[in-house]
This record gives structure tokens, sequence and C-alpha cells, in this order.
């Protein structure tokens, strides 16, 4: 199947600073890009999608990149809270969603 | 939140048993999956289902059944447990899968531990 490369698999930010997660991916066929945000015991939530025919997204705090010639994309979320802290999943479709290995997030009081 | 429940949320199993999960969602949504989360791999797909009596598998399905005889239920059996399906389950459903994709709603969760 597709593989999402996701980078860092840890990320620690002070409140306030910016976090960035970036995947990677092979398959130039994906056209749906969603990141998903999961807290702890909790399945996980779609916090942002974007589509191959857009190049970036703004929802408030968090913005998606995507750069489809070099195949990578990324989730940028801005001025960090502690409700930020959770683990972070990007995912890309082609037949079904493929998942990257997660990012976990924790932001510093 | 998308109405969704799985049960059972915890279950401790002996290797070679079989063992079944359920998901119940009452949202009247198509399309309903199950993945697997086990760290470093993210979420992984194990079958997915397109409507009722409709399954497919997914990138990891070996060692899974799944059936789905009402609109509502998607079940997940194991039917010899074994160690490497210790693991976090996860029900999810959507809508659609086409241009655009419909949302992936997922469900709590649930733990299983194969000794």
């Amino acid at each position: 199947g597709e593989n999402v490369e996701q980078h860092p698999s840890t990320l620690s930010v002070q409140e306030g600073d910016s976090a960035v997660i970036k995947c990677t991916y092979s398959d130039s066929a994906s056209n749906y890009f969603p990141w998903y945000k999961q807290e702890l015991g909790k399945g996980p939530q779609l916090i942002i999608d974007i589509r191959s025919n857009v190049g970036e997204k703004k929802d408030q705090r968090i913005a998606v990149t995507l750069n489809k010639t070099a195949k990578h994309f990324s989730l940028h979320i801005t001025e960090t809270q502690p409700e930020d802290s959770a683990v972070y999943f990007c995912a890309l479709k082609t037949w079904q969603l493929t998942f990257g290995s997660g990012t976990q997030l924790t932001v510093l009081p | 939140d998308a109405g969704i429940t799985q049960s059972p949320r915890h279950k401790v199993t002996e290797t070679g048993t079989p063992v079944t999960l359920r998901c119940h969602q009452t949202e009247n949504h198509r399309y309903m999956y199950w993945y697997r989360q086990d760290p470093g791999h993210g979420l992984r797909l194990i079958h997915y289902s397109y409507g009722v009596k409709d399954t497919d598998k997914g990138e990891v399905s070996d060692g899974y059944s799944v059936s789905r005889s009402k609109t509502e239920d998607f079940l997940l059996t194991l039917e010899s447990a074994t160690s490497s399906q210790t693991s976090v389950y996860f029900c999810a459903i959507s809508e659609s899968t086409g241009a655009p994709p419909g949302e992936l709603f997922f469900g709590e969760g649930s733990r299983l531990t194969v000794l």
C-alpha cells in the first residue's frame, strides 16, 4: 500500500510557540490529505484537511500546506496551548485512507 | 459526537481463543471500518464494509474476519487470537468515500490483550 512517513515522532514546544509536523508520500495519485488529532483515551478526530487542488488551508490557529511536486504536506499550529497536547496523524487517500505513524505533541506550560 | 459504540472496551484473553469485537452506530452511515493502532505504526486498516453483507480486506487482514448483517453493526472476529494481535482496535464510520471523501468518525477504541 501507499507509504506515508511522518516526522517527528515526538515534539515538545513551549506554550505560545509554533509546532510543525511534516508528512511525505510517494504516490502522486493521492488527492486528499486530512489531519487527525487523538486525545488520550479517545479515538482520532478530523481537525483539518486539504485537497490536491489547494496549496494551503487555514482554520484559526491551525493550517495545512501541501507541496504536490515535492510530495509532502505539513500541519502548522501557531500560539500553541496546553489543550493542543495530543497525538496527531497525517493521512492520505488513494483507494482508502492511509495514516502516518503519529506525532506526540506536548505543549509545556 | 458521532454515535459509535465499541464493545468491549477492554478485554484480556489467552492465545488460541476466539474474540469478537462489536461496533454499533446510530448514524446510518454506509461505510464502516476496523483499524488497529500500534506504536510506531499509526492506524492500519483491517477490514471495511460498504454495505450490509458487503465487506473487503484492508492492509492487515490476516487472522481477522468481519461481518455486517445490519447497517448499524460491524463485527470483527479473531478466530484464534495470537499475541501479535494485542492492540487497540478502532471502529470508524463515514458517509462516503468518493470525491470529496467523507470524514471518518472514530469510536473510542477497544483495548485487546492476548496473553
